[in-house]
């Protein structure tokens, strides 16, 4: 298990549906970052992760946004009634411990919202 | 506020030769954390060159290099003999202590590589 896996790959769900998204960190990596990437655009941040707790979940745009890291391993980002806007790239980052330790990041979840 | 700002949407280069991207980035920070990162067509984000802030010596990585300005707060990167495998968006990128080390990124520059 080198790197961070995210699944799926591709979600292509209907507006007003529930959707998870779920990442699987490197292993021993405390910290976990998600990240939402709209086509055209630089990442922005949603929510971190230090072990189980969410540290920092300033970035998440409503509550209709949320995460859970229950055992400080695998992530599930949880998003209630879907919108159009919604439809992004969400991308996970772990690191060792945060600061001065590279973010390794998965590959991404391809979010689209009709 | 921290922000990132990259005013290069788009550059080419042929193959061989150099090219330098762009970044100016604004924090409060003293200490803070400088990336460039490389995104291929796949969408995983690959980790370019980092630099930590209070280090004067500009960071370089092979064929990777940066020009660090701390004053003007300018992060550019240079890449020499550049490959037909750079080809790729890259993204400039900050992180510091008051913000749980969240990376701030900037918008992106699309690197095209002639052959």
């Amino acid at each position: 298990g080198a790197g961070v896996s995210q699944t799926p790959s591709n979600k292509v769900t209907e507006k007003g549906k529930y959707v998870e998204l779920r990442c699987d960190p490197i292993s021993g990596h405390t910290a976990l970052y998600w990240y939402r990437q709209s086509l055209g655009q630089g990442p922005e941040f949603l929510i971190y992760f230090q072990g189980t707790g969410a540290a920092d979940d300033s970035g998440l745009p409503n509550d209709r946004f949320f995460a859970v890291r229950p055992e400080g391993s695998v992530s599930t980002l949880k998003i209630q009634r879907t919108e159009r806007g919604d439809s992004a790239v969400y991308l996970c980052a772990s690191s060792l411990q945060p600061g001065v330790n590279e973010q390794f990041f998965g590959p991404g979840t391809r979010l689209t919202v009709l | 506020a921290q922000t990132v700002t990259q005013s290069q949407p788009e550059m080419s280069v042929q193959e061989a030769e150099t090219v330098t991207l762009s970044c100016t980035y604004d924090t409060s920070e003293s200490d803070y954390y400088l990336f460039w990162y490389k995104q291929p067509p796949s969408r995983q984000m690959i980790l370019v060159i980092r630099q930590e802030a209070y280090k004067q010596q500009n960071a370089t990585e092979n064929r990777f290099s940066v020009n660090f300005q701390k004053a003007a707060k300018s992060f550019s990167l240079k890449i020499s003999d550049s490959q037909l495998g750079d080809a790729a968006m890259y993204f400039c990128a900050q992180s510091g202590m008051d913000s749980n080390y969240q990376l701030i990124w900037g918008a992106g520059t699309k690197l095209i590589i002639k052959p």
